[in-house]
């Protein structure tokens, strides 16, 4: 069946290093990729997204490109700052984007940054 | 707009007692989504709705869990008899029309004793 891999965590980064998370996935037909970002406390909320391959999604300076030959879709962001500190969960979507589509997410992956 | 709203925030109670946790969705959106998050587990989706209607509940646990949603602005999840192994963040998420618009509420963090 579908199913997203994360990297384990936790990632410790400095402020202003530079960032990768590492998704892959494993899915039938051609699923749309999503990266979402849980604050402290907070439920998810969506950071970006990529319907097709080769598409880059980008938000608040991360990005993601949809790589269908390897199945991945790594975030990456260039140089990180505290408030990133976060748990950052990669997952698809099972049929494409269509209404009501239940989403798969990946384990998550938590991010801490230190000034 | 208000968000997805979820209540109670937070929940203790005994084994073997009933629990119900609530949800109200977005108005104007057709899905709701239950998902239940442990660290051992991570983010499990329970069950979905679309139109009031269920769509899939394969990933409710077993019997003790079950879910409702009687109209568009309310849902509730119910667990009975809870377990100390139900202990967790359980979340509700409501979208229209394409499924990465998944608005997600606050969450309920509960806690069986």
């Amino acid at each position: 069946g579908n199913s997203v891999t994360q990297m384990e965590g936790p990632v410790t980064l400095s402020e202003e290093a530079f960032l990768t998370i590492n998704c892959t996935y494993t899915a039938t037909g051609y699923p749309s990729l999503f990266w979402y970002v849980q604050y402290p406390g907070e439920g998810l909320q969506l950071l970006l997204k990529a319907t097709k391959a080769d598409d880059k999604g980008s938000n608040k300076g991360f990005e993601a490109t949809y790589r269908k030959e390897t199945t991945s879709f790594h975030l990456e962001k260039g140089s990180v700052q505290v408030s990133d500190s976060a748990v950052y969960f990669c997952a698809l979507s099972e049929n494409g984007s269509q209404a009501g589509t239940a989403l798969i997410f990946g384990k998550g992956t938590t991010l801490s940054v230190s000034s | 707009d208000a968000g997805v709203i979820q209540s109670p925030r937070h929940e203790v109670t005994e084994m073997g007692q009933e629990v119900t946790l609530r949800c109200k969705p977005i108005s104007g959106h057709n899905s709701l989504f239950w998902y239940r998050q442990t660290m051992m587990r991570g983010l499990e989706l329970l069950i979905y709705f679309n139109n009031n209607v269920p769509i899939d509940d394969s990933g409710m646990p077993e019997d003790r869990f079950s879910a409702k949603m009687p109209n568009a602005s309310f849902s509730t999840l119910k667990i009975q008899p809870s377990e100390p192994r139900d202990s967790a963040v359980y979340f509700c998420a409501s979208s229209r029309g394409t499924a990465e618009k998944q608005f997600f509420g606050p969450g309920t963090r509960l806690t069986v004793l």
